[in-house]
């Protein structure tokens, strides 16, 4: 199994802030690293896969960066809309796995 | 425009089972690969496993093995989930998901989602 640690597990921003989130593996995953953005009582939405790849119509402040063991989330200039909760997830091996989640909340 | 529609809402008895539906819409079902995750009250994503229609092959988390049992029915473009031998902890919301056709592992449609509540 490839365990995750994500952090922080609580970021405190305003908007127009840059935030940055951190997940790192157990080991080596290459690029199969995936993000998920969650707003409460809903479903999450694919952000990034392959570690930088922007999903279709996820807006350009957000980014990741990153492969092997040591990832990151970026957005640029927080709106309000970000406000959620945050995963990243690897799909190198199985069992799939997923990061604890880091709540941006306003500050 | 894929979509994934779950059952509805189930309250369960502890040691009986659960199966929940997610039919899919959009698309071409048997050459998906459709995944369930979980997720308890205030927690985060839990991966259960997944099935490839188009083969009926089916992977399981260790966590989960011997519990849980994922099938597909193509000509009704429907996955289930069945998990048994239900306890307390079980008590999650359930997704069924897709996973993206560029990068397969990562999920690109999800489910509406599925409360099962386990309670005596």
């Amino acid at each position: 199994v490839i365990w995750m640690t994500q952090s922080p597990s609580l970021l405190s921003a305003s908007t127009g802030d840059r935030v940055t989130i951190s997940c790192r593996m157990s080991q080596g995953i290459s690029s199969y690293l995936a993000w998920y953005q969650q707003k409460p009582g809903k479903a999450p939405e694919l952000l990034i896969y392959a570690a930088s790849t922007l999903q279709s119509g996820v807006p350009s402040r957000f980014s990741g960066s990153g492969s092997g063991t040591d990832f990151t989330l970026t957005i640029s200039c927080l709106q309000s809309e970000d406000f959620a909760t945050y995963y990243c997830q690897q799909y190198y091996s199985f069992p799939r796995t997923f990061g604890q989640g880091t709540k941006v909340e306003i500050k | 425009q894929v979509q994934l529609v779950q059952s509805g809402a189930e309250v369960k008895k502890p040691g009986s089972s659960v199966k929940v539906s997610c039919k899919a819409s959009g698309g071409t079902f048997s050459s998906y690969t459709i995944s369930w995750v979980r997720q308890a009250p205030g927690q985060g994503l839990e991966w259960m496993g997944r099935i490839i229609p188009i083969l009926g092959i089916a992977n399981y988390a260790q966590k989960f093995q011997g519990r849980v049992t994922i099938t597909a029915d193509k000509s009704t473009s429907t996955a289930y989930m069945e998990l048994s031998s239900l306890r307390s902890e079980d008590t999650a919301v359930y997704y069924c998901a897709r996973d993206s056709s560029p990068a397969p592992g990562a999920i690109d449609y999800w489910g509406q989602g599925t409360l099962v509540t386990v309670s005596s």
